[in-house]
């Protein structure tokens, strides 16, 4: 199996920069996968990686580097509306079928 | 519209009495799949669906049985609920080609009590 570990809430102003790590414990995957979940709500896709570096889309940017088993989700500009929980996300190797997520991160964005 | 369409939204039941969660996509998406979502536990997979006819377990299967006949449809079924299957229940679907196959589209989610 494997686990994917980011932090559990991250504050900040308007306007700002937020950095959401996600760490695996796992000898490989397909890629790592970011989704976007407002309270209450469905989650909704934002971001994948299937390869190391960096991907960009408007505000939001992610990275992967898979010798460091590590990716991080980059939010810029912070606005009101971003604040919602972040989940990272990936298949294992062994069954693409499968997808298992992170436990969240709620970001919490204050005036 | 494209969408991943669940019902009911919400249900209030009791131990034992059998229940079935609907869930339909209208995007043609071979792959389907069931999640349930707890604080604190972030996503955990129940089952998922390669194509028709074709199933498998996710992480936490224990207590819940799915089918897939057609490939629109993949409804989860409880058989005898719990209380500890109280949870906030997603479906998600998405197309098995690579370059769209990390792109879940998720449902707007059933909120399920079991008394």
């Amino acid at each position: 199996g494997q686990s994917l570990e980011q932090p559990s809430e991250v504050t900040a102003v308007e306007g700002a920069i937020v950095q959401i790590n996600c760490t695996y414990q796992t000898s490989g995957f397909y890629g790592l996968s970011w989704y976007q979940q407002h309270d209450g709500g469905a989650p909704t896709f934002l971001s994948y990686n299937g390869l190391d570096g960096l991907e960009e889309t408007g505000r939001f940017s992610s990275f992967l580097s898979r010798s460091d088993s590590y990716g991080y989700l980059l939010l810029q500009e912070l606005q009101m509306k971003d604040s919602a929980s972040y989940f990272c996300a990936a298949p294992p190797t062994d069954s693409w079928g499968k997808l298992q997520f992170g436990a969240g991160t709620q970001v919490v964005v204050t005036p | 519209e494209a969408q991943v369409t669940q019902n009911p939204r919400y249900l209030i039941t009791v131990t034992g009495k059998k229940l079935t969660v609907t869930c339909s996509q209208n995007m043609n998406h071979e792959y389907m799949s069931w999640y349930r979502q707890d604080p604190g536990l972030g996503l955990r997979q129940i089952y998922y669906s390669m194509n028709v006819e074709v199933t498998d377990k996710g992480d936490v299967p224990e207590g819940y049985k799915v089918s897939r006949k057609e490939k629109r449809n993949f409804p989860l079924i409880l058989e005898s609920p719990s209380p500890n299957q109280t949870s906030l229940y997603f479906c998600a679907s998405r197309p098995t080609e690579s370059s769209g196959a990390n792109v879940l589209t998720f449902g707007a989610g059933s909120r399920l009590t079991v008394l």
